[in-house]
């Protein structure tokens, strides 16, 4: 069965410190396809990236940062020198080949002090 | 230039009322959803259409009916509404292909009272 798992609901740090959202998947299928998603206090839902099981390789953006390591089956997300601006909800998804649907992590909630 | 947009952006109505939320996507998606996003954040689908045909029918009561005249559309009516219908509800787009992205639009907020 597909699942995903943020087990943070929340975390709060001070601006400028480096903070990881962890997000672990659960799949059988050994083509996939992960994302992360932003949701701002406004409210949309705003794509950060995708990668595909194939792919292992990091990723960096900026101050994002992702490492995916399948033998964890983990996706986790860094933010670097986090801003008030990070403050958001964060979600892990996943879709598997062959469905339509994305499953979606619970998001964690994540909160940067001045 | 809006990608995926959505109207209204908030609905407040009385119990027992009819409803619809309208959703149009430009990106030249085939296919499209409909979330249910409650209070916890917790964000559960309802349905999906690709190129208007339903693919996707999770456990909702069907006073939930989804529409789509053509593929960059997909609007969804709620009829007697209840009180725990109140949450934001996000349209989204894909294209059908394995790796493609869902791209969301920026929610209703409905309040049923």
């Amino acid at each position: 069965a597909q699942k995903v798992t943020q087990a943070q609901t929340e975390i709060s740090v001070v601006e400028k410190e480096d903070v990881t959202l962890d997000c672990v998947y659960e799949t059988r299928d050994t083509t996939y396809y992960l994302f992360w998603y932003k949701q701002p206090p406004s409210g949309e839902l705003v794509f950060l990236i995708r990668r595909n099981s194939f792919d292992e390789q990091n990723e960096i953006s900026g101050r994002y940062s992702w490492n995916f390591q399948k033998s964890t089956s983990s996706f986790n997300f860094t933010i670097t020198a986090s801003q008030v601006v990070d403050s958001a909800v964060y979600f892990c998804a996943l879709k598997e080949t062959g469905t339509y649907k994305y499953i979606f992590g619970t998001g964690t909630r994540l909160k940067v002090l001045a | 230039d809006t990608a995926v947009s959505q109207t209204p952006k908030y609905l407040v109505t009385q119990m027992g009322n009819d409803k619809s939320i309208k959703c149009e996507q430009n990106l030249g998606h085939d296919t499209m959803y409909w979330y249910k996003q409650d209070s916890k954040k917790f964000l559960k689908i309802m349905f999906s259409y690709n190129n208007k045909e339903l693919i996707i029918n999770e456990t909702v009561p069907n006073r939930f009916s989804p529409k789509s005249p053509d593929k960059a559309h997909l609007n969804l009516h709620i009829n007697s509404l209840e009180l725990g219908d109140s949450a934001v509800y996000f349209c989204a787009s894909s294209q059908l292909r394995e790796a493609d992205t869902q791209y969301f639009g920026p929610g209703t907020r409905l309040t049923v009272l």
